[in-house]
């Protein structure tokens, strides 16, 4: 089991510039989330997905950010604008969706806007 | 609303001393609770789950953690601590008829000096 995959693994870009992470979750779990990790916030649940429809999307920040599954083997979040402030590790996790099953975490994305 | 509570932010401990990092959350119904490790520049891993049964679970690398439903506290505790136990320590939630939402504590950064 290859776990979930996170591309790419560091950004770095310009404000104003759209930048667009990946996330491919682990073979059948149908329950995907997209968390940010910073200092001063911690990890923050942006959104989650179960079954490839989106199910709680209170914290995505704002507008900018928009976050889409396709299918039940691919997800994608994008910042459009980007700003300094969404300077972050993004971690896409998935599970089985049920109660009780824990959450698989990707590597991250390492995201920096300057 | 819903939250998770860890009271240290930072803890620094000598190898072999023992570790207690607590955890507090706000739900007054069914819950499943679990411990989750980050070591440094790593992803989040699974350390421990609570979902029913004997309130006493076992984790990997010899960390427990102790389910106390009338504190609403889920603490974990290590009798010795090794210097690859540095790292930061995430406790987490998923609540009953939220469709696998996973809420996270602001983290213990855990420093064991050699």
């Amino acid at each position: 089991d290859a776990g979930v995959i996170q591309s790419p693994r560091h950004e770095v870009t310009e404000m104003g510039q759209e930048v667009t992470l990946r996330c491919k979750p682990i073979s059948g779990h149908n329950s995907l989330f997209w968390y940010r990790q910073t200092m001063m916030r911690g990890l923050e649940l942006l959104i989650y997905f179960n079954n490839n429809v989106p199910i709680d999307d209170s914290g995505m920040p704002e507008d900018r950010f928009s976050a889409k599954m396709p299918n039940a083997s691919f997800s994608t979040l994008k910042i459009q604008p980007s700003e300094p402030r969404d300077s972050a590790v993004y971690f896409c996790a998935s599970s089985l969706g049920q109660q009780n099953s824990p959450l698989h975490f990707g590597n991250g994305t390492r995201l920096t806007v300057t | 609303a819903q939250s998770v509570s860890q009271h240290n932010h930072h803890v620094i401990l000598s190898e072999a001393a023992s570790l207690e990092l607590g955890c507090n959350y706000s739900y007054g119904g069914t819950v499943n609770l679990f411990w989750y490790v980050q070591y440094p520049g790593q992803h989040l891993q699974l350390l421990l789950k609570y979902f029913s049964g004997d309130p006493l679970v076992k984790g990997i690398k010899g960390f427990e953690a102790e389910f106390i439903k009338s504190k609403f506290s889920f603490n974990l505790r290590k009798p010795s601590v090794q210097w690859s136990d540095t790292a930061e320590y995430f406790c987490a939630v998923i609540l009953y008829n939220q469709g696998g939402k996973l809420i996270f504590g602001q983290g213990t950064e855990l420093s064991v000096k050699p």
